[in-house]
């Protein structure tokens, strides 16, 4: 089975631009989240969604920011205008719930961006 | 809030030598525990998990044991290879949080192992 699947492998850009990151969970999970991960922070949550509802945004860092989920097939994640600090890699993970047990994450390879 | 606290990296080995990274965690509810292991450049891979007291997740030759009376979940493996390089994170899940499958991760610790 394929996994998770994110692109672009590699972004870079210039400060100010839209940047428009894109996952594609594995097929039948049913959670999908998006991290970032950088040297200061570590390992973040920005976002997850269950049923492509958005459940808990608390992490995305400020309004330019924003993340939607079209389909259960497809998601992205949007920066707008982007910023030097917003540089990092970019990881989306999926899952599913089966009964009431929590199945692992399956991450993909990330996207890493650089704003210059 | 649930919390998972690892030890401080970065960890530097000899080939074959033993290692132990320290994992606690805090939960309202019965989590189920998790080690993802992160290699230069990729994402985090499940590594073993654990779902009750006592069970011991094992995956190449890397092991934790759901401690509950100590709430631990320490990585142990017997002898360590320069492919095991990479930085290792503890996790939890806890059903009890409406949060459903969020995972709460450690800060995550360095391994590096020298020939």
């Amino acid at each position: 089975d394929a996994g998770v699947i994110q692109s672009p492998r590699h972004e870079v850009t210039e400060m100010g631009q839209e940047v428009t990151l894109r996952c594609k969970p594995i097929s039948g999970h049913d959670y999908l989240f998006w991290y970032r991960q950088t040297m200061m922070r570590g390992l973040e949550l920005l976002i997850y969604f269950n049923n492509n509802v958005p459940i808990d945004d608390s992490g995305m860092p400020e309004d330019r920011f924003s993340a939607k989920m079209p389909n259960a097939s497809f998601s992205t994640l949007k920066i707008q205008p982007s910023e030097p600090r917003d540089s990092a890699v970019y990881f989306c993970a999926s899952s599913r719930k089966t009964g009431v047990s929590n199945q692992p994450q399956h991450f993909g390879d990330g996207t890493r961006l650089s704003i210059l | 809030g649930d919390s998972v606290t690892q030890m401080e990296g970065p960890v530097t080995l000899s080939e074959e030598a033993f290692l132990t990274i320290n994992c606690t965690y805090t939960a309202t509810g019965y989590p189920s525990l998790f080690w993802y292991v992160q290699y230069p450049g990729e994402g985090l891979q499940l590594l073993l998990k654990a779902t009750k007291a006592d069970d011991k997740g094992s995956n190449k030759g890397f092991e934790a044991t759901y401690r509950k009376e100590t709430t631990s979940f320490h990585l142990e493996k017997g002898s360590v290879q320069v492919s095991d390089s990479a930085v290792y994170f503890c996790a939890l899940s806890d059903p009890a949080e409406t949060s459903g499958s969020r995972l709460t991760f450690g800060e995550g610790t360095q391994l590096t192992v020298n020939p």
